[in-house]
């Protein structure tokens, strides 16, 4: 059974960092293109990020280009965002998703770890 | 980026209604749609893929169709469990993906 859960969020200071990971298990993680979507309070849906199979090769939305960095480890079957420069516009739940078909739909999801960027 | 517009954007309807939403994007897409279903609380759940496929073990009350830029979601008959919000997402222009603003489906 497909397993992803993240940890990490929390309550952070406008221009602080966070680093979230998403735990993977149940499938052969190093062979999947891994995202990041969010999600702020009462909206909808918003892709934040991707990261490929070996982690060689990386996109990012427009409005986290710069500030954030999404990286893996293969040996530990994890997944990792690193948010610096964090801003109130930041605050969601930030889900770790995993797509495994040719059309790209994103099949598996965690259940979610909100942060809060507030002061 | 490609922007997908949900049409309505809720909707009330009654157990047993025939339920339809609209997703357009706003450059043809081939069949690179998905849909979703998100409960309060819950992360999304994959309902269709490919625009007209179902996701195994998604009952089969739930149907998609279009391609190029127009798309729909139909729920045959209402169930109780239905009430939720559905979003549209293209995968065509990957790894770019972009969701529609969702649908709330309310009870009536």
């Amino acid at each position: 059974e497909v397993q992803l859960v993240e940890s990490g969020g929390g309550l952070v200071q406008p221009g602080g960092s966070l680093r979230l990971s998403c735990a993977a298990s149940g499938f052969t993680f190093s062979s999947y293109w891994m995202h990041w979507v969010r999600q702020a309070p009462g909206k909808g849906l918003v892709w934040v990020s991707r990261i490929n199979s070996d982690g060689s090769s990386t996109s990012y939305a427009d409005s986290v280009k710069g500030r954030f960095t999404i990286s893996r480890d293969n040996a530990k079957n994890t997944l990792y965002l690193q948010m610096n420069s964090l801003r109130a516009e930041d605050t969601a739940v930030y889900y770790c998703v995993l797509g495994t078909g040719r059309w790209l739909q994103l099949d598996y999801w965690g259940q979610g770890t909100l942060v809060t960027v507030s002061s | 980026d490609i922007q997908m517009t949900q049409s309505p954007s809720s909707l009330s309807a009654s157990v047993g209604d025939r339920v339809t939403i609209t997703c357009r994007a706003s450059q043809s897409i081939s069949s690179y749609l998905n849909w979703y279903q998100q409960k309060p609380g819950k992360a999304p759940k994959l309902l269709i893929y490919a625009a007209s496929s179902l996701q195994s073990g998604v009952p089969s009350r739930f149907s998609g169709s279009g391609s190029g830029t127009d798309f729909t979601l139909t729920i045959s008959s209402l169930q109780p469990e239905d009430f939720a919000t559905y979003y549209c997402q293209q995968s065509y222009s990957t790894p770019r993906i972009t969701f529609g603003q969702g649908t709330r489906l309310e009870i009536k």
